[in-house]
């Protein structure tokens, strides 16, 4: 069976730090990653696709290790509004197939502290 | 930008009532499904369609039913609703080509008495 793992916290970490969590998969033939983003009792909604050679958005930068089958996500200078549930996906299906290839991790819960 | 929209927010049915949940989207994306999502357990995969009148199970079909007419449609039906069914249910859909991500609709929390 296909896996994604997350620690799911939760993470204290005080307004302004730097904070970094991970996401394992056992499936070294996934071929696609994202993070979605998700607060209270609300849809999760994207937060950024996750590269091969890592890309970055804003105060957000997303990495992936193939070699040892993780993604992270590094979220600087936090924010009070940066506090939900930080969710993996990972696809394992070929671009054009017909069938869902898509697993969730159970979502990291990151909570900023004033 | 995409939008799936869910037919309600919060439902409250009785068991053993037929519950019809509704989705729909706006991109002509081929792949739509339902999940449900419970505390602790995470999104969990309940049918997902890769084409108008196509269905698979995923992970948790049983209770469950679906139908899709036509594309912009993903129809989910409790055929008789039991008190292990109350959960938030979400629709999702994405385009299939250049494995793009999921988008998601509000959600539908429900509650079975």
């Amino acid at each position: 069976r296909k896996e994604v793992e997350q620690d799911p916290g939760p993470f204290n970490v005080p307004e302004g730090a730097t904070v970094a969590f991970n996401c394992t998969y056992s499936n070294s033939a996934s071929q696609s990653f994202f993070w979605y983003r998700q607060d209270c009792r609300k849809e999760p909604k994207l937060l950024m696709s996750v590269y091969s050679s890592g890309n970055e958005d804003g105060r957000f930068t997303a990495q992936l290790n193939r070699a040892s089958q993780y993604i992270s996500l590094l979220i600087r200078d936090s924010k009070l509004s940066d506090s939900a549930t930080y969710l993996c996906v990972v696809n394992d299906r070929e671009s054009g197939g017909g069938a869902d290839g898509l697993t969730f991790g159970k979502g990291t819960h990151l909570i900023i502290q004033p | 930008d995409v939008k799936v929209t869910q037919s309600s927010r919060y439902l409250v049915k009785r068991t053993g009532e037929k519950v019809f949940l509704e989705c729909v989207q706006d991109m002509d994306h081929e792949n739509m499904f339902w999940y449900r999502q419970d505390p602790g357990l995470g999104l969990r995969l309940i049918y997902f369609s890769y084409d108008v009148k196509m269905k698979e199970k995923g992970d948790i079909p049983e209770g469950y039913s679906v139908s899709r007419e036509k594309k912009e449609r993903f129809s989910l039906i409790l055929e008789s609703a039991s008190t292990n069914q109350t959960s938030m249910y979400l629709c999702a859909s994405h385009l299939v080509q250049g494995n793009q991500p999921q988008h998601f609709g509000d959600g539908t929390r429900l509650s079975i008495l």
